[in-house]
């Protein structure tokens, strides 16, 4: 099983619906990030957790929430999903003492 | 706005040719990472070099890292159609410890 699990691995959805991406993982680690990817912009960040209680905003937090429910478990919510947030999405983790991130195999969502 | 920016934004080469992506950054960081995504796929983690770091080599992975300049290369050597994939250099700037990551180099290795 892999590390970083990302669901749905796809998803196609309207305008305006609630989507909800969610992340798990078995590495232990209390860092969870999720980066949003898009052709030529590279991954920016959206938001990151540094455990349960500790939520930040990154660079495009606006249009997402998130919910950490335990330290294994991250999710991202698009309240009112709009086109262009069509993207691909990752989940990652940190490692402390290497400062490496761990990817999931990233969520593509498409908005129509 | 991104921190890091490759180039170049593609490359083509033959397969037992070296190739060499450049990273440039903005401001001072901590560490510098390389990531290797494979179409679609998640990014996995190459190599990280410390900003008192000059070189690092890992298998056929050569980095290296001038903050006089702020930036960063990446060295690929005796090539293999496997490393066809996206390359992105990542810098930890240390606050808030996270991330930030460049738009990336497609290389392609052709046989």
């Amino acid at each position: 099983d892999a590390d970083v699990t990302q669901t749905p691995r796809n998803r196609i959805t309207k305008t305006g619906k609630r989507i909800m991406l969610e992340c798990s993982q078995t590495k232990g680690h209390d860092r969870m990030y999720w980066y949003r990817q898009d052709p030529g912009l590279g991954l920016r960040l959206i938001y990151y957790s540094f455990d349960v209680k500790d939520i930040n905003k990154g660079e495009i937090s606006d249009g997402y929430s998130v919910s950490r429910q335990a330290q294994a478990k991250f999710s991202l919510s698009l309240e009112s999903a709009i086109p262009n947030q069509t993207a691909l999405y990752f989940c990652a983790t940190r490692d402390l003492n290497t400062g490496e991130l761990f990817f999931g195999e990233g969520s593509r969502l498409t908005v129509l | 706005s991104q921190q890091g920016e490759e180039d170049p934004q593609a490359l083509s080469i033959q397969e037992g040719e070296n190739a060499t992506m450049n990273c440039s950054y903005k401001t001072s960081i901590n560490n510098l990472q390389w990531y290797r995504q494979n179409s679609g796929r998640g990014l996995v983690h190459l190599i990280l070099i410390r900003s008192n770091e000059r070189e690092k080599h890992s298998g056929r992975l050569r980095v290296t890292l001038d903050t006089s300049k702020k930036s960063s290369s990446l060295l690929i050597t005796a090539s293999r159609a496997a490393d066809t994939a996206s390359y992105f250099c990542a810098t930890d700037t240390g606050g808030g410890n996270k991330l930030t990551f460049g738009t990336g180099t497609q290389l392609k290795v052709e046989l």
